[in-house]
């Protein structure tokens, strides 16, 4: 069975709304989580590290203020993209990695923002 | 840097059909290969996956061997079903990063018509 759930898995939200999306480890105490985007007919691509405790780790270009992580706790890392605008419409997806072996994935977020 | 460059699909074959799937990749390090897939309203699953180089990653009938002097990881099945329907992610990950960051290629979209 899955080991990282996320929810939700759709959602549609009007724009300058905020959306949170959860991504939970249900199976290992996780201290690192990474959220990934995709748009469309590109790659995933890594938008930042979740740190369980400290700060999230944002790559190049991802905005930190719009799109808001928080790893309170091990099994528990959010998402939260804030004042949504329709540019911000993809599909995003979390993943707990293990040292050594592959990442495991959640079954990923729809985002359509209208 | 690393990266990955995948094959574009879509890709429409019919059932026992041969499929292969390209997969290059660049990578500063020593990293291992990954072949994900995602089955329609899921997340994404390991398929197979190499470590070094030469070895051959199998899983359900699929087979990719890490060649690190094409810097290939091509995926290939002898006899499709209409099972196999899915989109197949290419990735790599460097082993010594901690908690494996991952490379993916743009995703490949597969159909297999009875």
């Amino acid at each position: 069975g899955a080991v990282v759930s996320q929810h939700p898995s759709r959602v549609i939200c009007k724009s300058g709304t905020s959306v949170k999306i959860e991504c939970r480890s249900l199976d290992f105490q996780a201290t690192t989580m990474f959220w990934y985007r995709q748009f469309p007919k590109q790659s995933l691509m890594l938008m930042a590290t979740s740190n369980e405790g400290s700060k999230a780790t944002y790559e190049q270009g991802v905005e930190k203020d719009k799109f808001l992580i928080n790893h309170a706790s091990l099994t528990l890392s959010t998402l939260t993209v804030t004042s949504a605008h329709p540019e911000d419409s993809s599909f995003y997806i979390c993943s707990r990695a293990t040292v050594n072996t592959e990442a495991f994935f959640g079954q990923g977020t729809r985002l359509t923002v209208v | 840097g690393n990266s990955v460059t995948q094959m574009e699909g879509p890709v429409t074959l019919s059932e026992e059909a041969f499929l292969t799937i390209n997969c290059t990749y660049t990578a500063t390090g020593y990293p291992s290969l990954f072949w994900y897939v995602q089955y329609p309203g899921e997340g994404l699953q390991l398929l197979l996956k190499a470590t070094k180089a030469d070895d051959k990653g199998s899983n359900k009938g699929f087979e990719a061997t890490y060649r690190k002097e094409t810097t290939s990881f091509h995926l290939e099945k002898g006899s499709v079903q209409v099972s196999d329907s899915a989109v197949y992610f290419c990735a790599l990950s460097d082993l010594r990063d901690t908690g494996n960051q991952f490379y993916f290629g743009t995703g490949t979209s597969l159909t297999v018509i009875p």
